[in-house]
């Protein structure tokens, strides 16, 4: 199975300020990476796709980068409704995996 | 647009099976891949498998293989997650999400089931 290692697992930051969550794949995985956003009692929303493709609806503050086993997703400008959770999923082989999430709060 | 409704929360007994439904509205549920994932609570999420209703070819994540069985109803537009031998370990909330094109843009509100004597 391919295993993603995601962090930091958790994170504090300022409105306004830019942050950067970060996933490795334990073997390359060409892009076949989503990001998703998952707030308290909620179900996760799909923020990026293959990588970097931003999915309709979510605003252009998000941005996803990155190839081979390594990828990243930055937040601009961070706002109040951006405190959340968010995990990466692999999709390039089966059994899908995701990285075990990020805790974004307010500092 | 199309929307996932879940079934409704579930209280089950050590050892026995439960159910889960995942109703897709809005498309016919042939267009999609169904999976479902799990998320203990406080903790992040799990892919359990997912099912193909055109033809209900099934893949599942090594562990759940004798824990899970996806099947679906086209005629119901419902895709069904049956998890057996219930254990405390299986205490979770259960998400439905279709897979398009490599899309998973539509989940399901989660069912929670709470397993307990």
């Amino acid at each position: 199975d391919i295993q993603m290692t995601q962090s930091p697992a958790s994170l504090s930051a300022s409105l306004g300020e830019t942050v950067t969550i970060e996933c490795r794949a334990s073997e390359d995985i060409y892009n076949g990476l989503a990001w998703y956003q998952q707030k308290p009692g909620k179900s996760p929303q799909l923020l990026i796709y293959n990588a970097n493709s931003l999915h309709t609806g979510v605003p252009s503050r998000f941005s996803g980068s990155g190839s081979g086993t390594q990828y990243s997703l930055k937040i601009n400008s961070l706002q109040s409704e951006d405190v959340a959770s968010y995990f990466c999923q692999q999709y390039y082989d089966y059994p899908y995996t995701f990285g075990a999430g990020t805790k974004l709060e307010l500092k | 647009e199309v929307q996932l409704q879940q079934s409704g929360a579930e209280l089950v007994r050590p050892g026995t099976s439960v159910k889960l439904s995942c109703k897709v509205s809005g498309d016919t549920i042939t267009a999609y891949y169904m999976h479902f994932v799990k998320q203990r609570p406080g903790q992040g999420l799990e892919w359990i498998g997912r099912i193909d209703p055109e033809d209900d070819s099934t893949k599942y994540a090594e562990k759940f293989k004798n824990k899970a069985t996806l099947t679906a109803d086209t005629s119901s537009n419902t895709a069904y997650l049956k998890l057996s031998s219930l254990t405390s370990e299986d205490t979770a909330t259960y998400f439905c999400t279709t897979e398009y094109l490599l899309l998973f843009d539509y989940w399901g509100q989660g069912v929670m089931v709470t397993v307990s004597s």
